[in-house]
């Protein structure tokens, strides 16, 4: 699997959005990018994933830079709650592929 | 998407001993994967498990430490063998959704403390 490259931690004001952005430049184009976000004391949640086209879900939206080689994961109105650890993974589309964790952005809103 | 538990959800342990820790998913996986989180770190994976099959195990970690049962598509379990207080960690499981491998969906972690 390809690295990714993040911020350690980000801030953002309550009811703003918060755009995180990942460095992935070796990708391969059969790899995905995928958003996951882990909450204190939680397990990893799913967010969002994508290859080359911009994707929205009730989450979140991802965009893809033409080149691939970065994105950013926007959450269109942080609150409170999305305070979290968000990783930014790349993958090969097929089964049985583990997912790689790097360090991660600490994403710490405040109000 | 899958819904996953973890048994137990938090144990404290003492050195020596050998703690096992189930995970049950709502419908039927072909591959479950077992993660470590040390404290203040991110995952990482320990082995990945098919039922039928022995555990493929990553590096750094071993199956007389971490042994691994996978006795059908619903369930699986990790045993941490012989405790010390450097296995004092979050342990995951998570399983492939669909054959596709679209994405993975995770437990709510077992928190383990080894005195």
């Amino acid at each position: 699997d390809a690295k990714t490259t993040q911020p350690p931690s980000m801030d953002c004001a309550e009811g703003r959005a918060a755009n995180l952005p990942c460095n992935h430049s070796t990708i391969s184009g059969n790899e995905y990018v995928y958003w996951y976000r882990q909450i204190h004391s939680q397990g990893p949640q799913y967010i969002i994933h994508g290859l080359k086209n911009n994707e929205t879900n009730e989450m979140a939206s991802l965009i893809i830079t033409e080149d691939r080689k970065s994105s950013t994961l926007i959450l269109p109105h942080a609150t409170l709650r999305d305070t979290a650890v968000y990783y930014c993974i790349v993958r090969a589309y097929n089964a049985g592929n583990m997912l790689t964790f790097g360090g991660g952005t600490r994403l710490m809103v405040k109000p | 998407s899958a819904v996953i538990s973890q048994k137990p959800s938090r144990d404290i342990c003492q050195r020596g001993t050998s703690l096992t820790i189930q995970c049950q998913v709502d419908s039927q996986v072909t591959m479950m994967f077992w993660y470590r989180q040390q404290p203040g770190q991110s995952l990482t994976l320990i082995a990945t498990a098919n039922q039928g099959s022995e555990a493929t195990y990553e590096s750094g970690f071993v199956i007389d430490k971490f042994p691994i049962s996978r006795p059908n598509l619903t369930f699986s379990t990790l045993t941490v063998s012989n405790m010390s207080p450097e296995d004092s960690s979050i342990y995951l499981c998570s399983v492939d959704a669909g054959g596709s491998g679209e994405t993975q969906y995770f437990g709510p972690g077992t928190r383990l403390l080894v005195l």
